[in-house]
């Protein structure tokens, strides 16, 4: 199985300022289409989790620009520009590249 | 609009079994792939099952081989997951969530919200 490794798993953020997590794979992401099969997806307190990113730096539709992944084959980022309130949770990394399709263990996201 | 709409959560005692289902609406169902994905109270994510567009292909955690079954009926447009030999370890909530692609793991692009299996005795 492909182990997935999140970092930091706690990160207190100040509004208008960047945030960046970090997501490592134990394996290669990188499919012979060419793209890395890497997501990232948000779990907002109290409620379902939801995509922000595919495929490594495909934002999924409705996404806000300040969201960006990426990264390529091993390490991947995902970044926000500019912390609104409205971005705290728990955001997880997912390789779909193979079954069993694996997560990272998640990073908390707060506002300090 | 794409909704799924998980059911049949409830507590059972160990050992017992289950069936869960998802009625998909908003979207042509049998287009997709469909997964089942659980998360343990205050726990990460952890995927459970994967089932292609038509059926003909079925994709289990290494833990739930065995014991837990996916399945789909496109002329109902419903998704069921029969879970047997329940355990304790297996309290969960359990999402129902999309595929991207019909026939192949990728990203899962909506979730349910989720229906809650209490395993005790």
């Amino acid at each position: 199985d492909i182990v997935m490794t999140q970092s930091p798993l706690s990160l207190p953020v100040t509004p208008g300022e960047p945030a960046s997590i970090s997501c490592r794979s134990s394996q290669s992401l990188l499919h012979s289409d060419g793209h890395n099969y890497l997501d990232w997806y948000l779990q907002k307190p109290g409620q379902s989790p939801q995509v922000l990113i595919y495929l490594g730096s495909y934002r999924a539709s409705g996404v806000p620009d300040r969201f960006s992944g990426s990264g390529a084959h091993t390490d991947f980022t995902l970044k926000i520009s500019r912390v609104e309130a409205e971005d705290v949770g728990v955001y997880f990394c997912m390789q779909s590249l193979q079954t069993p399709l694996t997560f990272g263990q998640g990073t908390k996201v707060e506002i300090k | 609009q794409v909704q799924l709409v998980e059911s049949g959560g409830t507590v059972v005692q160990p050992g017992t079994s289950l069936r869960l289902s998802c009625a998909a609406s908003g979207f042509s169902f049998s287009s997709y792939a469909m997964h089942w994905v659980r998360q343990a109270p205050g726990k990460g994510l952890e995927w459970v099952a994967l089932i292609w567009y038509d059926g003909s292909e079925e994709y289990y955690a290494e833990s739930m081989k065995g014991r837990f079954t996916i399945s789909r009926d496109n002329s109902k447009n419903t998704l069921y997951l029969q879970m047997n030999g329940l355990r304790a370890d297996d309290t969960a909530i359990y999402y129902c969530a999309r595929g991207r692609r019909a026939a192949r793991p990728s990203e899962l692009d909506y979730w349910g919200q989720g229906a809650l299996v209490t395993v005790s005795s």
